[in-house]
């Protein structure tokens, strides 16, 4: 299985600045047509999670362009540029490459 | 607008069945592309993935849960459900229902794109 590990487990952060969370995967997300399926949700407080960002660095839609996704192979990141008050949730990736399909153990954003 | 709904018990026993059903609007859940299953949270954790269907018997469920869970397609009335076969403290959960997409002819996506409210199942005698 492919065993995703985020990091930090607890992120502080202060409202309008910059916020970076981590997660690597134990083996290449790369899938045999070239594409990395590596996913980023949110899940605010008694909220079903969100999907923000699709392979890597898509944004879904009404995603705010404050967040953006990158990396690539094993090491992936997920990036608030200036965080707002309703950025504060658990952030968890996700890879759809290989079967069985695996979520990071979560980034909680907390203010500072 | 994809919408997806859980419903079932919120307690089941120990030992016993644990049942939900998720309805499903605003697609059809034997379109091209889309899977159809469930996730789970156990309360103050993370998500764990539980199993996804596709339409053609295209069937995966996660190891640790695979010899205990069943998800099934009612094409009739738009839904699916997931059966948990003897069940313990440590399947109290949310359970989400939500869609897997998959592919559509070239373009790939293999991510949770939509999701139910989630449904609070406690497994105690």
């Amino acid at each position: 299985d492919a065993v995703m590990t985020q990091s930090p487990l607890s992120l502080p952060v202060t409202l309008g600045q910059p916020a970076s969370i981590s997660c690597r995967s134990s083996q290449s997300l790369v899938y045999t047509d070239g594409n990395t399926y590596l996913n980023w949700f949110q899940q605010r407080p008694g909220q079903s999670p969100r999907r923000l960002i699709y392979k890597v660095s898509n944004r879904d839609s009404g995603v705010p362009d404050r967040f953006t996704g990158s990396g690539s192979g094993t090491d992936f990141t997920l990036e608030i540029s200036r965080v707002e008050a309703e950025d504060i949730a658990v952030y968890y990736c996700m890879q759809g490459t290989h079967w069985p399909l695996t979520f990071g153990g979560g980034t909680k954003l907390e203010i500072k | 607008q994809l919408q997806l709904q859980e419903s079932g018990p919120g307690l089941v026993k120990p030992s016993e069945t644990l049942s939900l059903i998720c309805s499903v609007s605003g697609a059809s859940i034997i379109s091209t592309g889309s899977y159809w299953g469930w996730v789970r949270q156990p309360p103050g954790k993370g998500l764990e993935w539980v199993g996804s269907v596709y339409y053609n018997g295209n069937n995966h469920y996660s190891p640790s849960l695979i010899s205990r869970a069943t998800i099934s397609l009612d094409t009739s009335k738009n839904q699916f459900s997931l059966r948990l076969t003897s069940v313990t403290a440590a399947d109290t959960a949310v359970y989400y229902c939500a869609r897997l997409e998959g592919c559509t002819g070239i373009n790939c996506y293999w991510g949770f794109d939509s999701w139910g409210q989630g449904s609070l199942v406690t497994v105690s005698s």
